[in-house]
């Protein structure tokens, strides 16, 4: 199926470090959605982003949407060692089919060592 | 708040068999879409419901049916398994006029 996708595939940080992470696709899209899944759960969503060149933040979490309307950031400062799971991106996309599909990223892996 | 829930956590089934799995969505939610989710990658949509009806489809065939009911649970039907329908199916609720959409734990399905 059609997936966006994300960058880097993984990575291993220690706490404390900044971790950034991104999204891209070859179409555009008008919303761009940042989930967080842990092993054998659902995806949590941490950020929902609805306007090119917004920027949103959680606590550690800042998320952009790309000026181009085909590219996302996720940022995590200070990380600690309960960000550890699997990042994805995601969003509706503008070509056929159901109007509120999500399609996803390929995911980001990260670990963070005490 | 009630977020949204599925049932069961965990099945194992053999080749040929069907399959229901149920979804509860987050109150105040109209819409359902079911997705599924293989090991290592991402969900891949593959219906939802909005209204009762089916509001789009995925790229699945047609052993994979749904239902949606008045108070907008969800149903995802498997017909004859196979081992390739193994994964974790994931129910993900929201309103009909936005696109966020909030996710269940989860279904692992087992197919031997």
């Amino acid at each position: 199926g059609q997936q966006l996708n994300q960058s880097p595939q993984s990575m291993f940080i220690q706490e404390g470090e900044d971790v950034s992470m991104n999204c891209t696709s070859s179409s555009i899209f008008n919303t761009w959605l940042w989930y967080k899944q842990d092993p054998g759960e659902g995806p949590v969503l941490l950020i929902a982003l609805y306007k090119a060149g917004e920027l949103t933040s959680n606590g550690r979490l800042t998320a952009q949407f790309g000026i181009t309307r085909k590219d996302s950031f996720l940022n995590i400062s200070a990380s600690i060692p309960s960000d550890v799971g699997i990042y994805f991106c995601a969003g509706p996309p503008l070509w056929g089919g159901a109007t509120n599909k999500l399609i996803f990223g390929t995911g980001t892996l990260l670990a963070v060592q005490p | 708040e009630t977020g949204v829930t599925q049932s069961p956590t965990h099945l194992i089934k053999t080749r040929g068999q069907q399959v229901t799995l149920r979804c509860s969505s987050q109150s105040g939610h109209n819409t359902v879409s079911w997705y599924q989710q293989a090991l290592g990658q991402g969900p891949q949509f593959i219906f939802q419901y909005y209204r009762e009806e089916e509001n789009g489809r995925g790229n699945f065939p047609p052993r994979f049916s749904g239902l949606q009911f008045p108070n907008y649970s969800s149903e995802l039907n498997v017909n004859a398994l196979e081992l390739d329908d193994s994964a974790l199916y994931l129910c993900a609720s929201s309103t009909g006029t936005e696109e966020t959409q909030y996710f269940g734990p989860g279904t692992r399905l087992l197919v031997l």
